[in-house]
């Protein structure tokens, strides 16, 4: 069965300093994958998605970049974080055009 | 444009049944889901129903689809405290480049006992 992995849990990071988040994915192929933040309201924002190694299209501009070096590893940064990155990072990956499952998410403060 | 409304809040007794609604506008989507999130925890699928189908029923859950209104509809049967959740609703037009979803704003729901 599929399992999807993000880490840390929970980040607290002073402002201007760097981010890197991860996202791995296993038991499955070549999946599409996703970054999300939700703020502290609920919405969902969609920031990066990915249907290939190296492929990554962003959906709003930011202070933020994606990277996926391996098929089902993908990875958010940023060199200087902002006060309003603080949120919920969510990371989805789906094996078809349809329904995407979710990982645990990384709450990131920052401060 | 592409948008999915939901209700912010809904609010029932433990035992009652619980509807949650959702409008959207694209007629195109092939797929309707419906995603459960708890406090700090990821989304979690709940079910989904093709896009030529009226109800989809799993267990407690009932989907209904109108498909002339663009409405979406998850009745939960027999509402537990452990159902209090955000519920979100989300659609997926066929035009959007790399399966992405649109998701509604969601749905908490709290269950008093």
């Amino acid at each position: 069965s599929q399992t999807i992995h993000q880490w840390p849990a929970t980040l607290v990071q002073p402002v201007g300093s760097p981010l890197s988040l991860e996202c791995t994915v296993e038991g499955t192929s070549n999946p599409n994958l996703y970054w999300y933040r939700q703020a502290a309201g609920r919405g969902l924002q969609l920031l990066f998605y990915s249907v290939g190694i190296g492929q990554i299209s962003s959906e709003v501009p930011q202070n933020l970049s994606a990277s996926r070096p391996q098929d089902r590893q993908f990875i958010l940064s940023s060199k200087k974080l902002l006060l309003s990155d603080s949120g919920f990072y969510l990371c989805a990956w789906s094996e078809t055009q349809y329904e995407q499952y979710f990982g645990p998410g990384t709450r990131l403060t920052v401060t | 444009g592409e948008d999915v409304e939901q209700s912010l809040f809904l609010s029932v007794r433990e035992g009652d049944s619980s509807v949650i609604n959702c409008t959207y506008t694209d007629s195109s989507s092939t797929y309707l889901y419906w995603y459960k999130q708890e406090p700090g925890a990821g989304l979690q699928l709940l079910t989904y129903i093709f896009s030529n189908m009226d109800m989809k029923q799993d267990q407690r859950l009932t989907v209904l689809l109108n498909k002339k209104d663009k409405h979406l509809s998850l009745r939960i049967a027999d509402t537990q405290t452990g159902d209090s959740a955000i519920y979100f609703c989300a659609e997926n037009p066929i035009y959007n480049q790399g399966g992405k979803l649109i998701f509604g704003q969601g749905t908490e729901l709290s269950v008093k006992p």
